[in-house]
């Protein structure tokens, strides 16, 4: 079946270390995501990429940064420069232009400060 | 107006009644809507979606209604289960962007 796999599902960041989360999809999608959803919180965008090796700052990309360097893959890193990377992280793709269309979800990956 | 903060809305609901999940938008341009349900520890799933031109759109035991003129979305659950117990939330589409707005979410609870 198709879909959105996320890894790990737990990730634990000690001071001063840089992270990385990881995206895969096998949907032939053009375009990804990265969300952030803090407890009682809508999901705010990091960043967004349409097309490989190309990509856009969302609302909140400040800490965060991200690579496209293949259709499949949308890596994540968390920088040390994130002060509160504290998280559930999201990870979506979608058909581009996909104004009216669905995202599709991974499951996510939870992020704890050790 | 509601305070930001660690708790979502609840609706409590017994199984085998109906659910209605409210949404107010926040932008008359918006054109397109879609509910998603997001389990504990799981991603958002698709549920179902309406675009403007319509005010009402049916799929299995869920309904979807829009009133454009007060900005409002509704998700209609016929006979909730208690397999339907998650958070539920809104998405918008503002006609020329790509990027949805998602809202905060209710959490539904279905008590056997």
């Amino acid at each position: 079946d198709g879909g959105i796999t996320q890894s790990p599902k737990y990730l634990f960041r000690k001071e001063g270390q840089n992270v990385t989360l990881s995206c895969e999809q096998n949907l032939n999608h053009d375009a990804m995501y990265w969300y952030r959803q803090d407890p009682g919180q809508g999901l705010r965008l990091i960043y967004y990429s349409q097309i490989v090796n190309d990509f856009q700052k969302g609302d909140i990309a400040e800490g965060y940064s991200v690579s496209r360097e293949k259709k499949e893959s949308f890596p994540l890193t968390v920088t040390s420069a994130q002060k509160n990377p504290t998280a559930f992280y999201l990870c979506a793709s979608s058909i581009w232009p996909g104004g009216n269309q669905p995202q599709h979800f991974g499951d996510g990956t939870r992020l704890s400060i050790l | 107006g509601e305070s930001v903060g660690l708790h979502l809305p609840t609706l409590s609901v017994q199984e085998g009644d109906n659910s209605i999940i409210n949404c107010a938008y926040s932008n008359s341009a918006s054109d397109y809507f879609i509910w998603y349900k997001q389990e504990s520890g799981k991603g958002p799933q698709f549920i179902i979606d309406i675009r403007s031109n319509m005010d009402k759109r049916q799929g299995q035991r869920v309904t979807v209604l829009l009133n454009k003129t007060v900005k409002h979305l509704s998700l209609q659950i016929a006979a909730t289960q208690p397999g339907d117990s998650a958070v539920y939330f809104c998405a918008e589409n503002i006609l020329g962007s790509y990027i949805p707005t998602f809202g905060r979410g209710t959490s539904l609870i279905v008590h056997p």
